[in-house]
């Protein structure tokens, strides 16, 4: 069974630093999608970013980057120069082939001004 | 393009009435997924239809239920509603071909049972 693991309920971040979300997760398959989806109080969630398994490389989408660990199980989201608008909560979500999203419990990020 | 839209967007019930809720996904989305948000267990599966066939199933009793139209457009609806049924729902439609994985979502229905 997939499992997706957020330790950090909440943090923040001073406007236009960087912060970095952390994820592991843990699956007994070799073909899965990771994702990172923010939700805003408005309560729309929204894809930020996705990673397939087996691309080495670590997606990026414009400030948002990930670092992936494949060996290690570990997907944590960097966010450049934070902005008031990414306050939102962040969850990190696993998903194998034809199958359910599972989703993280969530961090709640505060951007401060 | 619309992106996935959600009806209502709230609704207050009274315990043991029954609610429907409807989604309707992207235009060529043939997979919708519902999922139950609260503040105490996060975001847990309930279904997901793909092609009017119900493909996963969570671990939810058998008074909710879903179906899928041949438009792909989705219903979901719970039966004999308890105060603990109290969430936003939220659909999500995924494309579920080729590489293109990963959900959209609709805005929610905030569901009160009172």
């Amino acid at each position: 069974a997939q499992t997706v693991t957020q330790s950090q309920p909440e943090m923040s971040v001073q406007e236009a630093e960087t912060v970095t979300l952390s994820c592991t997760y843990d699956t007994s398959e070799s073909n899965y999608y990771l994702f990172w989806y923010k939700q805003p109080p408005s309560r729309q969630m929204i894809l930020v970013i996705r990673q397939e398994a087996y691309k080495q490389q670590n997606a990026t989408e414009n400030r948002f980057s990930v670092n992936f660990q494949k060996a290690a199980k570990s997907f944590s989201l960097k966010i450049s120069d934070s902005q008031l608008g990414d306050t939102a909560m962040y969850f990190c979500a696993s998903q194998t082939s034809y199958d359910k999203v599972i989703f993280g419990p969530g961090t709640s990020l505060s951007v401060i001004p | 393009k619309a992106g996935v839209t959600q009806t209502p967007r709230y609704l207050i019930k009274t315990r043991g009435q029954q609610v429907t809720l409807s989604c309707s996904p992207i235009s060529g989305h043939r997979s919708v997924s519902w999922y139950q948000q609260t503040p105490g267990q996060g975001l847990q599966f309930l279904f997901e239809y793909f092609s009017e066939t119900q493909r996963n199933k969570g671990n939810f009793p058998g008074r909710f239920s879903g179906r899928q139209f041949s438009n792909s457009r989705s219903e979901m609806n719970v039966s004999t509603l308890e105060l603990g049924d109290s969430a936003l729902y939220l659909c999500a439609s995924s494309l579920k071909e080729g590489e293109d994985y990963g959900y959209t979502f609709g805005s929610g229905t905030r569901l009160t049972v009172v």
